[in-house]
């Protein structure tokens, strides 16, 4: 069964320092998502992405928050300057029929910031 | 603005009892209502789904949830609860249409007593 796959499910970095978390969506979805969930709290919504644009962002995904699709198959989510409050579990999903918002996810990263 | 609120945060049951868990919702349009389970280091697998039609939904694993409207609620439920139902479950509402954000309920916390 086609399944989102993540990588690396766990990524330790320093403060200030760049992290890329990687995403390979269901193969013919056309819908990505990152959502994000710090210990604890609940999961929310940070960007969704269709025909190589944003269609919908959070508050909490602000300039120090990026996400590409470089290739046909990775979906990335990039934060510029971590920060401390940046840890958490961050899940990717992706949908592929347009008229239903059946959204599948991926394991996770834990991203961990010190 | 659209939320979730599941009203408990931990549940125990013991193994072959009966289960209802509870999430109310609030959101200005006709919600599309979904359950998800996480079980520990895993993603979020969908349960169920609700759209329109028949208020009482059935999905995997032998659960099942009731939408109602009037009381704005999405419970889901299960007759006889296995070991291996022990995980979180989460409540979330959304647009129908793909490229919107899902809005996720804290989560409750189930454990099955042997």
């Amino acid at each position: 069964e086609p399944e989102v796959t993540q990588t690396p499910s766990h990524q330790v970095t320093q403060m200030g320092q760049e992290v890329i978390l990687r995403c390979v969506p269901i193969s013919n979805h056309l819908y990505f998502y990152w959502y994000r969930q710090i210990l604890g709290q609940k999961v929310e919504f940070l960007v969704s992405f269709y025909n190589n644009e944003i269609s919908e962002k959070s508050e909490i995904f602000d300039d120090q928050f990026s996400v590409e699709r470089p290739d046909g198959s990775n979906f990335t989510l990039k934060i510029r300057s971590t920060k401390l409050e940046d840890s958490a579990m961050y899940f990717c999903a992706s949908s592929g029929d347009g008229a239903v918002n059946e959204q599948f996810f991926g394991p996770g990263t834990r991203l961990t910031v010190l | 603005a659209q939320s979730v609120t599941q009203p408990d945060i931990h549940i125990t049951v013991s193994e072959g009892a009966s289960l209802e868990l509870r999430c109310n919702y609030s959101y200005g349009a006709t919600p599309y209502l979904f359950w998800y389970v996480q079980s520990p280091g895993q993603g979020l697998q969908l349960l169920l789904k609700y759209f329109s039609g028949d208020t009482l939904v059935q999905g995997i694993k032998g659960f099942e949830a009731e939408f109602k409207r009037s009381q704005s609620s999405f419970n889901l439920r299960k007759p006889s609860v296995h070991w291996s139902d022990a995980a979180e479950y989460f409540c979330a509402v959304g647009a129908r249409n793909a490229g919107n954000m899902l809005t996720f309920g804290g989560g409750t916390r189930l454990m099955v007593k042997p």
